[in-house]
């Protein structure tokens, strides 16, 4: 079945440090790929995706994530993180090679949490 | 610069009651989808519809029911409701594959409702 993985649910971690949040997907077809963020009692944006070409994308806010398909991974990185960045990350993917409906499968879900 | 609009955002109801959820885009989007959000369960998809008229169910359609009478609007009912239907409930759009749709979804902000 096809699914999305992002293992930690949660990721303390202080202001202007790095953070990685990781995405594991499961499927033997290509696949368009996106991070949703989702700031409290707000709905979810898109953060950045990815289509085709460069496996690097740069997103909003900083933000960027690597395509990988051998790892079948889509890893969210930003280099220095503000308060402002604690949110909700959603990793989703469509699993390409349908001739009609699209589908996007979302994960669960990684709660950022950024502290002074 | 509407998007997806979601009324009424909150609402409180007692077992047994019913609503409607009402989701209004203004985007010509074909494709329209209802969500749950819960915590630790990200986001499931309830029903979706990928034209005027047409509906069909999700990943958790059981206790709902919906309809889209015009291209621009998509209800989401709770016939009878249930203490375990308390959630956050998402509408998103999308455009037809032949349009450019990649699976990246257009969300509202969000309706929630506490069943009593």
């Amino acid at each position: 079945a096809q699914s999305v993985t992002q293992l930690d649910s949660q990721v303390p971690v202080f202001e202007e440090a790095p953070v990685e949040l990781r995405c594991n997907y499961s499927s033997s077809v290509s696949v368009y790929l996106f991070w949703y963020v989702q700031y409290p009692n707000q709905g979810l944006q898109l953060l950045l995706k990815y289509l085709s070409g460069s496996t690097l994308v740069k997103g909003i806010n900083g933000f960027e994530a690597e395509f990988n398909k051998s790892q079948t991974s889509f890893h969210l990185r930003k280099p220095s993180v503000h308060i402002s960045d604690t949110a909700e990350y959603f990793c989703a993917v469509t699993f390409r090679g349908n001739t009609g409906f699209q589908k996007l499968v979302f994960g669960t879900g990684t709660r950022l949490l950024v502290s002074p | 610069n509407a998007g997806v609009t979601q009324t009424p955002k909150f609402r409180v109801l007692k077992t047994g009651q019913s609503m409607t959820l009402l989701c209004a885009q203004d985007m010509n989007h074909e494709y329209m989808y209802w969500y749950r959000q819960d915590p630790g369960m990200g986001l499931r998809l309830i029903h979706y519809s990928v034209g005027e008229g047409t509906t069909a169910k999700g990943e958790v359609p059981d206790g709902y029911n919906v309809s889209r009478l015009k291209k621009q609007n998509f209800l989401l009912g709770l016939e009878s409701a249930a203490p375990s239907q308390t959630s956050v409930y998402f509408c998103a759009s999308a455009p037809l594959k032949t349009s450019g749709n990649t699976g990246e979804l257009f969300f509202g902000e969000g309706s929630r409702l506490t069943v009593l």
